[in-house]
């Protein structure tokens, strides 16, 4: 399997910033995914990351707060802008490799906005 | 995003019984269901999953149940230990779409 490694782990930040997070995979993937978990909760899709093209949102995410980049197929970056208390959550990379059949989570970003 | 749902929202089981996870799907596409269980403050691992060539996918003491017609599955846990107690989720995928859509999760604790 795939392994995904994320950084930071956690991070506290102020109302109104930005917060970049980071997602390598140790292998080229064919797609690479973007989750939100708030605390006991579902994981929520957020967004797809294509390689070299704008990301691929749902419903109720934008590329405005969150911004995904993914320059290559072992990379990809998410930004919170203009972080807000609701915004605290954990954020989870994902990829799938070829077969369709191995899905695999980095170790998640735990945010809070204060 | 509400295309998989899963009940119950929680399960107590004493250890040793079978734990029976219930999960549903809407869209007919989805061709891929996969099985998550996520301990505190880990991320999300994969635990068994099938295709809808099957009816039954068998790992030791977990089993999915898979009927097509109705878009229902379960997950039978036999011989439930502590250790088992997590969050399972159920998720569903498509050829194709490739990203993964989560339902809401059965919070399992298995009482020794």
């Amino acid at each position: 399997s795939v392994l995904l490694y994320q950084k930071p782990n956690r991070d506290i930040c102020q109302s109104g910033t930005s917060l970049k997070i980071q997602c390598v995979a140790d292998s080229q993937v064919v797609s690479m995914f973007w989750y939100q978990q708030f605390q006991e909760q579902s994981l929520m899709l957020m967004a797809t990351a294509n390689e070299g093209s704008e990301a691929t949102y749902e419903s109720g995410f934008t590329k405005d707060k969150f911004p995904i980049s993914r320059p290559n197929l072992t990379f990809s970056t998410l930004t919170v802008n203009n972080a807000r208390p609701g915004d605290s959550s954990i954020y989870f990379c994902s990829s799938r490799d070829k077969t369709g059949s191995d899905y695999t989570f980095g170790s998640g970003t735990r945010l809070l906005v204060i | 995003q509400q295309q998989v749902r899963q009940s119950p929202q929680s399960l107590t089981v004493w250890e040793g019984e079978t734990a029976i996870l219930n999960c549903s799907y809407e869209d007919s596409t989805f061709d891929y269901f996969p099985w998550y269980w996520q301990f505190p403050r880990e991320s999300p691992a994969l635990l068994i999953a099938i295709r809808p060539v099957s009816n039954k996918k068998e790992d030791g003491r977990f089993t999915i149940f898979f009927n097509k017609r109705e878009k229902k599955l379960s997950l039978h846990i036999t011989d439930s230990q502590p250790g088992d107690s997590a969050t399972y989720f159920c998720a569903a995928s498509a050829t194709g779409g490739y990203k993964v859509v989560f339902g809401s999760g059965t919070r399992l604790l298995v009482s020794p």
